[in-house]
């Protein structure tokens, strides 16, 4: 079965820090990675997603992520982060459906 | 890029009464939607595939009794939560595939059962 894993229920940093948000992730064949975002009350909004090609992606809003086969890792980064990124992202794979994350809480103070 | 909607956004609605979500996909055709449910601070959990012109396929644990799934037309698939209790509160999340893989999602709706 198809399936990712946030280790982290919640990530603080101070604006204009470099932001991780880790994604470990475990499927049979090549994966499909997507990292989304949902503010309060709101629906997904998409950021970036691995089909193949280059391991490092680039998103929406300034983040990209990092595809890494031999640690089955998918870390969603950005070099400064901004209050306004304060969010709960979520990392998932495809499967017929999209398999999501448990989210993680990200929160970025001024 | 494709637009997805759902209607409506939030509805409070009396314990045993019934409720219908729509989701449309505004700018594209799907020939099948999903149904996800998320409580507050919570992942989204799959509950149905809904597919045009046949059965939607429930996930296991989900009642498809209670949870009436109908995808009329190419473009809407309705979501009708029966005799609604306050433990069905939730928000709930429609997505429509697109092309690569992608997914594009509604905007949500909350549903609040007293």
């Amino acid at each position: 079965a198809q399936s990712v894993a946030q280790p982290e229920d919640q990530v603080n940093v101070a604006e204009g820090n470099p932001l991780t948000v880790k994604c470990t992730y475990s499927v049979s064949g090549n994966p499909y990675l997507f990292w989304y975002v949902q503010y309060p009350n709101r629906g997904l909004q998409f950021l970036l997603k691995y089909i193949t090609g280059d391991n490092l992606v680039k998103g929406s809003y300034g983040f990209e992520a990092e595809f890494n086969k031999s640690q089955t890792s998918f870390h969603l980064k950005k070099p400064s982060a901004l209050v306004s990124d304060s969010a709960l992202y979520f990392c998932a794979v495809s499967g017929t459906a999209l398999i999501f994350g448990k989210g993680t809480t990200l929160s970025v103070s001024s | 890029g494709a637009v997805v909607s759902q209607h409506p956004s939030w509805v409070i609605c009396k314990s045993g009464t019934s409720v219908k979500i729509e989701c449309r996909s505004l700018d594209f055709q799907a020939t099948t939607m999903f149904w996800y449910r998320q409580f507050p601070k919570q992942s989204l959990m799959l509950m149905a595939t809904s597919n045009e012109g046949s059965k939607a396929t429930y996930e296991q644990g989900v009642e498809k009794d209670k949870f009436l799934i109908n995808h009329a037309s190419l473009t809407l698939s309705t979501l009708t939560v029966t005799s609604a209790h306050p433990e069905d509160s939730s928000f709930y999340i429609c997505s429509a595939p697109g092309q690569r893989e992608e997914q594009f999602f509604g905007p949500g709706t909350r549903l609040t059962v007293l």
